[in-house]
């Protein structure tokens, strides 16, 4: 059965102040993993795909970087626009189905 | 781009009495939808995988019954919950699958269901 765990469960930063968001995984040959971001009362909001190990993306402020067993989400000098929660998903073939992880919640405080 | 709708946003509605919510996709064909459901401070948690066309694929532990999947045509599937309980009570996101593609999933704004 595919796991994801994300750590930590919340994180509070200061405006400008860099970190970064792990999600390990552990699945059966990984079609691809993803990164939305949750707003309060909101449907996820689509930021990466990554397919294989050693890939990284980046999107502003966020970049993310993937290895055989895990992935981090970097946010480089947030704002307090960055407050969210981050959710990781893997997709495992044959199946297109998302399995994800609890999230983790940023706050940025200016 | 990939545009999700919900329908309703927010539904009210009493015990024993059946509601229906529908996912639009709006700017694209999605042979496949999912529905998901997220309590609070929780991840989304899969319930189905629906095919147009063909009957839903639900996951283990969820009452194929009681919450009812429909995909009638590539841009719109729906969920009836039928007899709702308080517990049913819960946010509902769909998200579709771009026809030909297996990347990324296009997640709705949610439904929040109260049952009271």
């Amino acid at each position: 059965e595919d796991q994801v765990t994300q750590s930590p469960e919340a994180l509070r930063l200061q405006e400008g102040e860099s970190s970064s968001l792990n999600c390990s995984y552990t699945v059966s040959g990984l079609r691809g993993l993803f990164w939305y971001r949750q707003d309060p009362g909101k449907g996820p909001e689509f930021l990466f795909t990554l397919y294989s190990a050693g890939e990284e993306k980046e999107k502003e402020r966020l970049k993310a970087t993937l290895t055989k067993k895990e992935s981090f989400l970097h946010i480089t000098a947030p704002k307090p626009e960055d407050s969210a929660t981050y959710l990781c998903a893997v997709q495992a073939p044959p199946e297109y189905k998302l399995s994800f992880g609890a999230g983790t919640t940023v706050t940025v405080r200016a | 781009g990939a545009v999700v709708s919900q329908h309703p946003s927010r539904v009210i509605c009493k015990s024993g009495t059946s509601v229906k919510i529908e996912c639009r996709s709006l700017d694209f064909q999605a042979t496949t939808m999912f529905w998901y459901r997220q309590f609070p401070k929780q991840s989304l948690m899969l319930m189905a995988t629906s095919n147009e066309g063909s009957k839903a694929t639900y996951e283990q532990g969820v009452e194929k019954d009681k919450f009812l999947i429909n995909h009638a045509s590539l841009t719109l599937s729906t969920l009836t919950v039928t007899s709702a309980h308080p517990e049913d009570s819960s946010f509902y996101i769909c998200s579709a699958l771009l026809a030909g593609g297996f990347d990324e999933q296009y997640f709705g704004p949610g439904t929040r269901l109260t049952v009271t």
